[in-house]
């Protein structure tokens, strides 16, 4: 069955490394998203793309930054990890197979904590 | 830019009751499309209903139900006869039918539901 993952499941970082967080659909859906998780502000767009070498920058993208190298995968790196980037972060895509309204199907998400 | 209010941080409701979350959106266009979404403890988020604002008729799917007021910007997510397993945080969220940025969602800032045995 198509999928979509995300790994780690959970990371503890320090302050001011580098950190990738890894997502990859199965789906072969052209559209992928990362979002961030926070108590008391729902999900928040960091970064979008549209296919294969595309990459737009979402509401809260300061410090972060992705690459879409092919349809299945959209890595997200924090190029210097801060503590207010401790968060839970969510990986989506849509495409004509997620139904008639593109609906985002979610990975089940990666705990980041930055310490 | 659009966004989506959800004024009830938690709410509660008896086992078998009906409970009623509230969503509203701010937005200039006419056609938009509108979800909610679900994330119980697993954390998984799991699409409940959508709803197309060209549609006046109410989106239903099984005991959940919405109640979409396009003129009023509401769009109110009803569950009838609750189960425990509705005990999860609900996401309304807000989607443009067209532009660069239709493919992009817009969320609340999420309800708590519990539900009591």
């Amino acid at each position: 069955d198509a999928e979509i993952t995300q790994s780690p499941r959970h990371k503890i970082t320090e302050t001011g490394r580098q950190v990738t967080l890894a997502c990859h659909q199965t789906w072969n859906h052209n559209n992928m998203f990362w979002y961030r998780q926070d108590l008391g502000h729902g999900l928040r767009l960091i970064h979008y793309s549209y296919g294969v070498h595309d990459t737009n920058k979402g509401e809260v993208s300061d410090g972060y930054s992705v690459s879409r190298s092919n349809t299945e995968d959209l890595p997200l790196t924090l190029e210097s990890a801060a503590s207010s980037q401790t968060s839970v972060y969510f990986c989506a895509s849509s495409g004509p197979t997620s139904g008639r309204l593109y609906e985002q199907y979610f990975g089940p998400g990666t705990r980041l904590t930055v310490t | 830019a659009q966004t989506v209010t959800q004024s009830q941080p938690e709410m509660s409701v008896q086992e078998a009751e009906t409970v009623t979350l509230s969503c509203t959106y701010d937005t200039s266009e006419s056609d938009y499309y509108l979800f909610w979404y679900k994330q119980p403890p697993s954390r998984q988020m799991i699409l409940v209903i959508r709803q197309e604002a060209y549609k006046q008729q109410n989106a239903t799917e099984n005991r959940f139900s919405v109640n979409f007021q396009k003129a009023a910007k509401s769009f109110s997510l009803k569950i009838s006869d609750s189960q425990l397993g509705d005990a999860a945080m609900y996401f309304c969220a807000y989607r443009s039918a067209y532009g660069a940025g239709s493919y992009q969602l817009t969320f609340g800032k999420g309800t708590k539901l519990s539900v009591i045995p």
